[in-house]
């Protein structure tokens, strides 16, 4: 079993859904962090969390480190939230990442 | 625009041979990762640098290396290349590499081994 578990592994919606993807960890973690990954390949961190909830434009995420879950929340999602979302948790005293499978999103117009 | 710049963006070589992957960390960090992104295994963690020495090593095989450069660049150092290499390879750099740090991530260098 991994140590961190995405769900969905893919999701469709039309433009303007709301929608929410799935994190689940068995490890003790010090952060959560929600990548978003192009198309083309390029990453970019979305958010890190340790607790409660974090809101940056139409994405929020949010973190319950007593369920070892969390959830990336897009608000009226538009084509251009395209992506794959990648779930990563940071462990002990150490910086590297250890990922999810990601979540592959794709938006219709 | 992250700042971390990798270099090639784009490899193409042969099993047995042996390449270098560039990364400069944005500006003011001091911490640099490297992952691989395969189609199999996703993405995993192979080794961290901080200020020109080893902090973390992940799964790492022994036919890589790795090295941080004191004007804090660094290099991932592939050899004896096999087909299985074949992957994205990724750069990240962090203010310090403790916890609570975002890491930002460079574009990539897509490696495809013939």
């Amino acid at each position: 079993k991994n140590e961190v578990e995405q769900s969905p592994q893919n999701l469709t919606a039309q433009e303007g859904e709301f929608i929410t993807i799935n994190c689940s960890y068995s490890v003790g973690i010090s952060a959560l962090h929600w990548l978003q990954q192009h198309p083309g390949g390029g990453i970019v961190s979305l958010f890190m969390l340790s607790s409660g909830k974090k809101k940056h434009g139409r994405l929020i995420a949010t973190i319950n480190i007593q369920e070892k879950h969390s959830s990336l929340h897009i608000t009226a999602s538009h084509p251009r939230d395209s992506a794959v979302y990648i779930c990563a948790v940071s462990r002990g005293s150490q910086g590297n990442l250890i990922f999810g499978k990601g979540t592959k999103l794709s938006v219709k117009p | 625009d992250s700042g971390v710049t990798q270099t090639p963006k784009h490899l193409i070589t042969a099993t047995g041979q042996r390449v270098t992957l560039r990364c400069s960390p944005r500006s003011g960090d001091l911490s640099v990762y490297w992952y691989q992104q395969s189609l199999d295994q996703g993405l995993q963690f192979l080794i961290q640098y901080y200020n020109g020495e080893e902090r973390a090593k992940g799964n790492i095989l022994e036919r890589f290396s790795a090295q941080q450069f004191p004007d804090l660049h660094s290099e991932l150092n592939l050899s004896s290349l096999e087909l299985g290499d074949s992957a994205l390879y990724f750069c990240a750099s962090s203010v310090s590499g403790d916890l609570g740090q975002p890491q930002h991530f460079g574009d990539g260098t897509r490696l495809s081994i013939l």
